[in-house]
């Protein structure tokens, strides 16, 4: 258990949705990681916060949006879900190092289908 | 931005030492090497970071030469719980916006 909680951990939607997926990090962590695993295009990173503000852009499309909010639990929201979108989204957390690459620790996912 | 190059699979048995090589050729000064192990449906789990010489922990030891154009990720003595995916990361500190997660080297461990 690597204390970085997600829900729901599962969700099916329709094209043309909006979803929001929920993070919780490890207790003490102040950095969020967001990323986006589907089976074509490996796990790619989307976003970063750290401590409430925006640290880091990845490949996020502009349809995708998130947050991080004072007690330092994240949102992920998409929107017009289109087919594509279909993919496991894990959100991560790191210590307190604002360096990218101190040790991440990994929620167990969100696995959105989009029908 | 430096990109990684790893075998995309690898076979080994129960008891044997590992090693999965990454290539980095354009790995940057500031650039530090990690690995991750990554079950099937399941966040990957860091295993061991490093920017020269030999770092080793309970878990694995990794390899980086002089040049730090590649890196070795050695698993001591696996077992079958040992199959998953590897992930090896190359990125600046600092700078998320290089943060890539390569195509991985499925290991499959034999009994």
């Amino acid at each position: 258990d690597s204390g970085v909680t997600q829900t729901p951990k599962h969700l099916i939607t329709a094209t043309g949705q909006r979803v929001t997926l929920r993070c919780s990090p490890r207790s003490g962590d102040l950095s969020v990681y967001w990323y986006q695993q589907s089976l074509d295009q490996g796990l790619q990173f989307l976003i970063q916060y750290y401590n409430g503000e925006e640290r880091a852009k990845g490949n996020i499309l502009e349809r995708f949006s998130a947050q991080q909010f004072p007690d330092l639990h994240s949102e992920l929201n998409l929107s017009s879900l289109e087919l594509g979108d279909s993919a496991l989204y894990f959100c991560a957390s790191s210590g307190r190092d604002a360096r990218l690459l101190s040790e991440q620790y990994f929620g167990p996912g969100t696995r959105l289908t989009v029908t | 931005l430096a990109k990684t190059t790893q075998p995309i699979s690898m076979d080994s048995y129960e008891g044997q030492e590992v090693n999965i090589t990454c290539s980095h050729n354009n790995i940057a000064t500031n650039d530090y090497i990690t690995w991750y192990q990554q079950f099937p449906s399941q966040g990957p789990r860091f295993i061991i970071q490093g920017y020269k010489t030999k770092v080793t922990n309970e878990v694995a030891s990794l390899f980086i030469p002089a040049d730090r154009k590649s890196s070795t990720l050695s698993l001591p003595r696996v077992s079958l719980s040992d199959t998953a995916v590897y992930y090896c990361l190359v990125a600046p500190s600092g700078s998320a916006r290089q943060l890539t997660f390569g195509s991985g080297t499925q290991l499959t461990v034999l009994p």
